[in-house]
């Protein structure tokens, strides 16, 4: 199986300052097609989650362009130009290349506001 | 609109069987690339995708819970049923549903609210 690891786990950040979140996968997300389906979802606290960033770097509909996604093969990473204090949650990287037989997520990193 | 709603019991006994329902709108199940996933969370812990169906009624099952999953759907009301079989407390988690777009292998762009399933005697 793809194991998807984040780091870090727990990430502070000042207000209106960058961040940046690190996603790798055990094994390339490069498909056959020649697409990368990785993908990034933000969980603010008691909500669900929400899909941000799919195949690298699409935002979703209604994202703030402050968020951006970058990376290829097996190195990811998900960066906030500028954190509000509406983007403190949890962020996970999930792959789905490797399908079937699984799709499979991150361990997550908790963005807080120092 | 594209929404999606879980229910279910909110308790279950160890090794009981947990039957969840998703109930959605906004999007068919007999469409040509839609799927509907379960996915869980343990309090506190990462999301975990657990079995998808699609619109051609194919059904794929995590590797390591296939043995006690079932999934199902019923076209016409709109609902994905998902079967757990043998619950124990390591089960206790937030359980949702999420559409995705598998003809364009786009995951889960579309969440339930969740439903908390606690495993307790």
């Amino acid at each position: 199986d793809v194991v998807m690891t984040q780091s870090p786990l727990s990430l502070p950040v000042t207000l209106g300052q960058p961040a940046s979140i690190s996603c790798r996968s055990s094994q390339s997300l490069v498909y056959s097609d020649g697409n990368t389906y990785l993908n990034w979802f933000q969980q603010r606290p008691g909500q669900s989650p929400r899909r941000l960033i799919y195949k690298v770097s699409n935002r979703d509909s209604g994202v703030p362009d402050r968020f951006s996604g970058s990376g290829s093969g097996t190195d990811f990473t998900l960066k906030i130009s500028r954190v509000e204090a509406e983007d403190v949650g949890v962020y996970y990287c999930m792959q789905g290349t490797h399908w079937p037989p699984k799709l499979t997520f991150g361990g997550g990193t908790k963005v807080e506001i120092k | 609109q594209v929404t999606l709603r879980e229910s279910g019991p909110a308790l279950v006994k160890p090794t009981q069987t947990l039957t969840l329902t998703c109930t959605f709108s906004g999007f068919s199940l007999s469409t040509s690339g839609m799927c509907v996933s379960w996915i869980r969370q343990p309090p506190g812990k990462a999301l975990e995708w657990l079995a998808l169906i699609d619109w051609d009624d194919d059904k794929y099952y995590s590797t390591s819970l296939k043995t006690r999953l079932t999934i199902s759907k019923d076209t016409s009301k709109n609902q994905v049923v998902l079967t757990m079989t043998n619950m124990d407390p390591v089960d206790t988690a937030t359980y949702y549903c999420a559409r995705s777009l598998c003809g364009d292998s786009e995951d889960f762009d579309y969440w339930g609210q969740g439903t908390l399933v606690t495993v307790s005697s």
